[in-house]
């Protein structure tokens, strides 16, 4: 069946570090894959999209890179600060447009 | 950028009773719009595909009858909860890609919260 897992349910970091967040997958062939922020009690925010032939895409503070042989891309949020503790989602979406989340991690980014 | 309005934000009602979530489009149409669930500490569950002037398509498991999807115009998805349960309560949200944005992904509604008594 297909499993999209995301490495841990929570991360916590210290400010400044650099936080990674992990996305594998199983049984899938994205097209593309997007990273989201979630705050609690909110809607995802869309924060980066990288496609099946992309191996890495950066957006200021933001890095996403995507392995489809190891099936797995990783977020890194650099300098961190406490203001981007939330929950970070992964989705994959296939030709034909059908997009399914991760469970989430949650980071928390302490001062 | 695309901006896609949910309301209401949260609402209670009765066991039994009907509620109506609106989802808009407001700056970009959108001919598909998504419909998902999401319990507390999980992942978002997509319930059904809304497609203007057609009918929507359920994922499995989920009630075409009692999610009863409205996509009448590129602008307007509805989703009305009907003879809801506690069970049914949940955060609900939606989603919707307008043409031209393959680079910026989707753009979420800021979520209902539905609550059951």
């Amino acid at each position: 069946s297909q499993k999209i897992e995301q490495n841990s349910e929570a991360l916590n970091i210290q400010e400044g570090k650099t936080a990674t967040l992990t996305c594998n997958y199983t049984n899938y062939s994205p097209a593309y894959l997007q990273w989201y922020r979630q705050d609690p009690g909110r809607g995802p925010v869309f924060l980066l999209l990288i496609r099946e032939n992309e191996k890495e895409k950066r957006k200021e503070r933001l890095k996403v890179t995507f392995d489809t042989t190891l099936k797995q891309s990783l977020f890194h949020i650099t300098a961190s600060q406490p203001a981007d503790s939330a929950t970070y989602l992964c989705a994959l979406t296939n030709n034909n447009n059908d997009m399914r989340f991760g469970a989430g991690t949650r980071l928390t980014v302490k001062p | 950028g695309a901006v896609v309005s949910q309301h209401p934000s949260w609402v209670i009602c009765k066991s039994g009773t009907s509620v109506k979530i609106e989802c808009r489009s407001l700056d970009f149409q959108a001919t598909t719009m998504f419909w998902y669930r999401q319990f507390p500490k999980q992942s978002l569950m997509l319930m059904a595909t809304s497609n203007e002037g057609s009918k929507a398509t359920y994922e499995q498991g989920v009630e075409k009858d009692k999610f009863l999807i409205n996509h009448a115009s590129l602008t307007l998805s509805t989703l009305t909860v009907t003879s809801a349960h506690p069970e049914d309560s949940s955060f609900y949200i939606c989603s919707a890609r307008g043409t031209g944005h393959s680079n910026y992904g989707y753009t979420f509604g800021s979520g209902t919260r539905l609550t059951v008594v």
